[in-house]
């Protein structure tokens, strides 16, 4: 009953490091995305993944890269953190799109912070 | 900008109140709302969803209202418990042609003794 693993839990970088989130699920699920959460601005949506080998971009995907090489991971990338960057970052999966009523399924999120 | 409005940012109610958290939306296609529940150091879980052929939906204390023609719908929690102290999400999606979940900004809530 893993769910949706993330690691690390939390993680603190300096400007201009690269590092990557790990997201994992074994749920089977085709859907996958990522969202950060910072206050009081809601979810916003990343990245997604429709399946393996196929991505897209969410609403904020500047500084950030995806790939989908496998059903169960869906890896996100910092290529040179930032400030701007510190935040809580979430992976979510569901078996369809969550338009068609699919409950998305997150896990518990990695804190990062970038001095 | 920003598709679907939330308010209030948070709310405090005693314990066996009723709580009451609004959403305005302005894209017309979205046709899928669901609320996520978010305690703290935790990830949103789905809390309860509603599509915009019904007008309102039950589960338990918790319950959507949708109003169609204002573009609003609202989450309602009867007999308010400080179990419930969290903070709440609404969302939109669109059925078809988009795989995009769009989020408010959220409530945080707080049932006091």
């Amino acid at each position: 009953n893993a769910g949706v693993t993330q690691t690390p839990k939390f993680q603190v970088l300096k400007t201009g490091q690269s590092m990557t989130l790990q997201c994992a699920q074994d749920m089977n699920h085709e859907y996958m995305s990522w969202y950060r959460q910072d206050p009081g601005m809601g979810l916003r949506l990343i990245h997604y993944s429709v399946g393996a080998g196929i991505t897209d971009q969410g609403e904020v995907p500047n500084g950030y890269n995806v790939s989908r090489s496998t059903t169960e991971d869906f890896p996100l990338r910092l290529l040179s953190a930032a400030p701007s960057q510190t935040s809580v970052y979430f992976c979510a999966s569901s078996y369809l799109p969550p338009g068609l009523g699919q409950p998305q399924h997150f896990g518990d999120g990695t804190r990062l912070s970038i001095l | 900008q920003q598709q679907v409005k939330q308010s209030p940012q948070s709310l405090i109610v005693q314990k066996g109140g009723i709580s009451i958290i609004n959403c305005a939306y302005e894209n017309t296609a979205f046709d899928y709302f669901p609320w996520y529940q978010q305690f703290p150091g935790k990830g949103p879980a789905l809390l309860i969803a509603i599509r915009p052929d019904v007008s309102e939906k039950k589960e338990g204390r918790f319950t959507i209202s949708f109003n169609k023609s204002a573009k609003q719908f609202s989450l309602h929690i009867m007999d308010s418990q400080p179990g419930d102290s969290a903070t709440y999400f609404c969302a939109a999606s669109i059925r078809a042609g988009s795989y995009q979940l769009t989020f408010g900004k959220g409530t945080k809530l707080s049932v006091i003794p």
